[in-house]
């Protein structure tokens, strides 16, 4: 059984251009969740998406957004890159709210996104 | 809001030795606790969640936490160390009736572990 899949692994972007992350979520999980971790930190929770909608959302600008598809696999979007958006980027997963482990992630290895 | 300290950002243990991680949180209601474990260029792997109950949890690798509410404490420990637990250790707390299951993170402890 796959868990939490994630890519491109590692990609190198300039100032000012877009990004697209991509992730496939654990089998039997409906809900993901974008987290940003910067060189030496904890992660930092970006954005929640259930039912292809986004429920919860961190501090972050409107320049990162995301999308959910039927198939539960999500996009995370990042315009006009800055030199700080440099980190790796994790995707969770988690089951149904209802469902027994509900509040439990799954996280993917992430995409390390460098911007020169 | 919601916040997790980890007040010590390197330990270094001897393997074999034991190993206590300090973590502290603040939230409003009663919190869902977790611990991850990070090896280098990898996710983050579940050790061990504490959500009600018995405020002792035994979780993979050998690895257990206590909850202690008076003290707003999550401490991870573990009686013998082992080369393969050199790694970054993160605690993080969630809400309890949180649909939507938001973790805020500390800052991480990296674990060196001595021959």
């Amino acid at each position: 059984d796959a868990g939490v899949t994630q890519s491109p692994t590692h990609l190198i972007k300039t100032r000012g251009q877009q990004v697209t992350l991509r992730c496939s979520p654990k089998s039997g999980h409906d809900t993901v969740s974008w987290y940003q971790q910067a060189l030496g930190q904890g992660p930092q929770f970006i954005f929640q998406y259930y039912e292809e909608e986004e429920r919860q959302r961190g501090n972050f600008p409107d320049r990162f957004s995301g999308h959910q598809f039927p198939n539960y696999s999500s996009e995370l979007n990042v315009n006009a890159l800055l030199l700080g958006d440099s980190a790796l980027y994790l995707c969770a997963s988690s089951p149904p709210f209802r469902a027994s482990g509900a509040n439990v992630l799954t996280f993917g290895a992430g995409s390390r996104l460098t911007v020169l | 809001a919601q916040s997790v300290t980890q007040p010590d950002i390197h330990i270094t243990v001897s393997e074999g030795a034991s190993l206590e991680l300090r973590c502290n949180y603040s939230y409003g209601a009663t919190p869902y606790l977790f611990w991850y474990v990070q090896s280098p260029g990898q996710g983050l792997q579940l050790l061990l969640k504490y959500f009600s109950g018995d405020t002792l949890v035994q979780g993979i690798k050998g690895f257990e936490a206590e909850f202690k509410r008076s003290q707003s404490s999550f401490n991870l420990r573990k009686p013998s160390v082992h080369w393969s637990d050199a790694a970054e250790y993160f605690c993080a707390v969630g809400g309890q009736n949180n649909a939507g299951n938001m973790l805020t993170f500390g800052g991480g402890t990296r674990l060196m572990v001595k021959p």
